[in-house]
C-alpha cells in the first residue's frame, strides 16, 4: 500500500523567489514518484518522474525533484518562480515492478505567484 | 497528434440515474486508465483497461463500471447515481500498461448529480 502526504495546501511564493513544494510517501515496495501540474480546466501534465537510477530528476519548465530514500521525501523545487507557474501540484507514488497498479496523488498544492 | 479527449465535459444528473462517460486515447495508446477528483478526496484511481481487459480497479463500489473497445476507447458507467459521486472524472491514455509508462490525462467529464 502506498500514500502520499503533500505539506502545505496553498503556497505562495514571490515572482523570482525560489519554489518549494514538499512530498512524502509510504510505501511498501521501492516507489516510482511523480509530480504532477494542473491549471484550470484542464487535466493533469507530467513534470517529471522518478523510477530508478540518478536520484535528482530533472523535469519540464525547470522543475526539479529529488529522490531521498532516508527522509521517504520527493520535494519539487525551481530556482526562480515565474507567474505561469500557478497552478495546482500533485504528487503521486506507485509501487515499482511495472505492474498494472494505479497511482497514489496526495491531495494537491496550489502555488500561488505574488507579482 | 492529437491528444485524450473526454466526452462530454459538462453533465448533470439526477440521483438515482445512470451515466456513461467516453474517453478516446491518444492514437496508438492501448491503455486507459480512470481517475475521480473531488475537493475532499481528491484524486483516486478508478480501473485501468488494456487491451480491452481489465488490469487493476481501485477502491470503488460495484457501481462504477467501465470497458474498453477494440479501438482502444473506452468508456465508464456509473449506476444508481448518489450525490457524492459529483466530481471530475479524468482519463489518461498510454502506449502500455503500467506506470513505466507516461500517462497522458485529458481535460476531464465534470459530473453533477442533483
Amino acid at each position: 500500500a502506498q500514500s502520499v502526504t503533500q505539506l502545505g495546501s496553498h503556497v505562495s511564493v514571490s515572482e523570482g523567489a525560489l519554489v518549494l513544494l514538499r512530498c512524502n510517501y509510504s510505501s511498501s515496495v521501492p516507489p516510482y514518484l511523480f509530480w504532477y501540474v494542473q491549471y484550470p480546466n484542464q487535466g493533469l501534465q507530467l513534470l517529471l518522474k522518478y523510477t530508478t537510477g540518478a536520484t535528482l530528476v530533472k523535469g519540464i519548465n525547470g522543475f526539479e525533484a529529488e529522490f531521498k530514500k532516508s527522509e521517504t521525501s520527493f520535494h519539487l523545487t525551481k530556482p526562480s518562480a515565474h507567474m505561469s507557474d500557478a497552478a495546482e501540484y500533485f504528487c503521486a507514488v506507485s509501487g515499482s515492478g511495472g505492474g498494472a497498479d494505479g497511482l497514489t496523488f496526495g491531495k494537491g498544492t496550489h502555488l500561488i505567484i505574488q507579482p | 497528434k492529437a491528444g485524450v479527449t473526454q466526452t462530454p465535459r459538462y453533465l448533470i444528473k439526477t440521483r438515482g440515474q445512470q451515466v456513461t462517460l467516453s474517453c478516446s486515447p491518444i492514437s496508438g495508446h492501448r491503455s486507459v486508465s480512470w481517475y475521480q477528483q473531488t475537493p475532499g478526496q481528491g484524486l483516486q484511481f478508478l480501473f485501468e483497461y488494456f487491451s480491452e481487459t481489465q488490469r487493476n480497479k481501485g477502491n470503488f463500489p460495484g457501481r462504477f463500471s467501465g470497458r474498453q473497445f477494440s479501438n482502444s476507447r473506452s468508456e465508464m458507467n456509473v449506476s444508481t447515481l448518489e450525490l457524492g459521486d459529483s466530481a471530475l472524472y479524468l482519463c489518461a491514455s498510454s502506449l502500455g500498461s503500467g506506470v513505466t509508462y507516461e500517462q497522458y490525462f485529458g481535460p476531464g467529464t465534470r459530473l453533477t448529480v442533483t
